[in-house]
């Protein structure tokens, strides 16, 4: 089980670029969640995806979108980058429809540099 | 609307010394509550989770939490410090199901050889 795996690992942009990210989700799993976790803080809540829909949304401007794949896999688009969304940008994915709130498997995650 | 606060930024204990990671909560719900570990360059692992079952919960590595709803807390614990448990810790906390996870923000734990 490769378990969720992310791409790239590094990317450096300039700022007005756009930029996508990329994240396959653990075997089984149908939902993906996508996380900023800013140099020293911890990870917020961006968006997450079900069924090739976005579910729920954090507080992050429209700037940020979204995708999902019929195969559970999904893409974070970031438009007119920001020195600001410089982070690390972390994909988890979990299963929808267990009874108890379900372990949620983080990828090693997108360092992100704006320049 | 669920918060966390973890109350050290920093910890640092001698190797095979005691461990202590403090984290409050706050939660509208039975909440649902765990520890991740982040170590350098890592994605995040996870160590426990409390789901409403038994109060004191054992995870990996030999880590345990009790869940201590009269004082909101999830503090996490280890008997024994090694030097490869230097690293950041995250207390979580969800709501309900598949709501999102909202993340402490974090504590530095080093060992000292």
């Amino acid at each position: 089980d490769a378990g969720v795996t992310q791409s790239p690992t590094h990317l450096i942009k300039t700022r007005g670029q756009q930029v996508t990210l990329r994240c396959s989700p653990k075997s089984g799993h149908d939902t993906v969640s996508w996380y900023q976790q800013a140099l020293g803080q911890g990870p917020q809540f961006i968006f997450q995806y079900y069924e090739e829909e976005e579910r729920q949304r954090g507080n992050f401007p429209d700037r940020f979108s979204g995708h999902q794949f019929p195969n559970y896999s999904s893409e974070l688009n970031v438009n007119a980058l920001l020195l600001g969304d410089s982070a690390l940008y972390l994909c988890a994915s979990s299963l929808t429809g267990q009874r108890m709130n379900t372990e949620a498997f983080f990828g090693q995650g997108t360092r992100l540099t704006v320049v | 609307a669920q918060s966390v606060t973890q109350l050290d930024s920093h910890v640092s204990v001698s190797e095979g010394t005691p461990v202590l990671l403090r984290c409050n909560y706050s939660s509208s719900y039975s909440p649902s509550l765990f520890w991740y570990v982040q170590h350098p360059n890592k994605g995040l692992q996870l160590l426990l989770k409390y789901t409403s079952a038994a109060t004191l919960v054992k995870g990996i590595n030999g880590f345990e939490a009790e869940f201590k709803k009269s004082e909101t807390s999830f503090h996490l614990t280890k008997p024994s410090a090694h030097m490869s448990d230097a690293a950041e810790y995250f207390c979580v906390v969800s709501d309900r199901r598949n709501t999102p996870l909202v993340f402490g923000k974090g504590t530095r734990l080093s060992v000292i050889a």
